[in-house]
């Protein structure tokens, strides 16, 4: 159980374009989504949270105007990355909890090349 | 201060011996705390949960709490090459939604 999946798994896009990741909760309601970066041989960067229903609460520094979070319903989150260009290529993951305990499960992640 | 701290490592250890990972938190309320694991150019998997103080063993992995040291670890008995990865500490509240993770460590077990 507990089964997190993203879609793309790997994506190539031109500078300029936006791309569009999906966090879906396969066998659970997840009350919270969680997105994050990871950079080569860098730790986890959380980007932002999102509770179902309503807006994002992003981390300091992550520009929610480029990062677009939908919390649509309790088992899908869309993160948009909008105008993207090479500094955002990078590794995005995403997670899902349903406990109070708040243990993560996370999606595979979606490799984003920005050419 | 970092939330949660961790040596980045690399800690290596030959095959069959014990790898001790150590992770400390600066929030003393801290409730829950977790271990996943992290194999290159993939996304973290859970290993291990812990909520209260002492150890709690799942076949290799053995983990510890110790809340008034603030002070989490991993033990992996009979390391195998198998196990190099890099393993990621998260502490969290009960009913937070935000969870703090470390930077991670990465251990190498030699054959």
């Amino acid at each position: 159980g507990a089964v997190v999946s993203q879609h793309p798994s790997r994506v190539i896009c031109k500078s300029g374009t936006s791309v569009k990741i999906e966090c879906r909760s396969l066998d659970f309601q997840a009350t919270t989504m969680f997105w994050y970066r990871q950079f080569p041989k860098q730790s986890l960067m959380l980007m932002a949270t999102s509770n179902e229903g309503s807006k994002a609460t992003y981390e300091q520094g992550v520009e929610k105007d480029k990062f677009l979070i939908n919390h649509a319903s309790l088992t899908l989150s869309t993160l948009t990355v909008t105008s993207a260009h090479p500094e955002d290529s990078s590794f995005y993951i995403c997670s899902a909890s349903y406990r109070s305990d708040g243990e993560q499960f996370f999606g595979p992640g979606t490799r984003l090349t920005v050419l | 201060q970092k939330e949660v701290e961790q040596n980045s490592g690399p800690l290596s250890v030959p095959e069959g011996a014990i790898a001790s990972l150590n992770c400390t938190y600066s929030d003393r309320g801290s409730q829950s705390f977790f271990w996943y694991r992290q194999y290159s150019g993939k996304s973290p998997e859970l290993i291990m949960s812990i909520y209260s103080n002492g150890d709690k063993e799942d076949g290799r992995f053995t983990a510890q709490l110790n809340k008034a040291s603030q002070y989490v670890s991993l033990l992996i008995r009979d390391s195998q090459p198998s196990d190099s990865a890099t393993y990621l500490c998260a502490v969290g509240r009960y009913n937070f939604n935000k969870f703090y993770f470390g930077s991670g460590t990465k251990l190498n077990v030699k054959p």
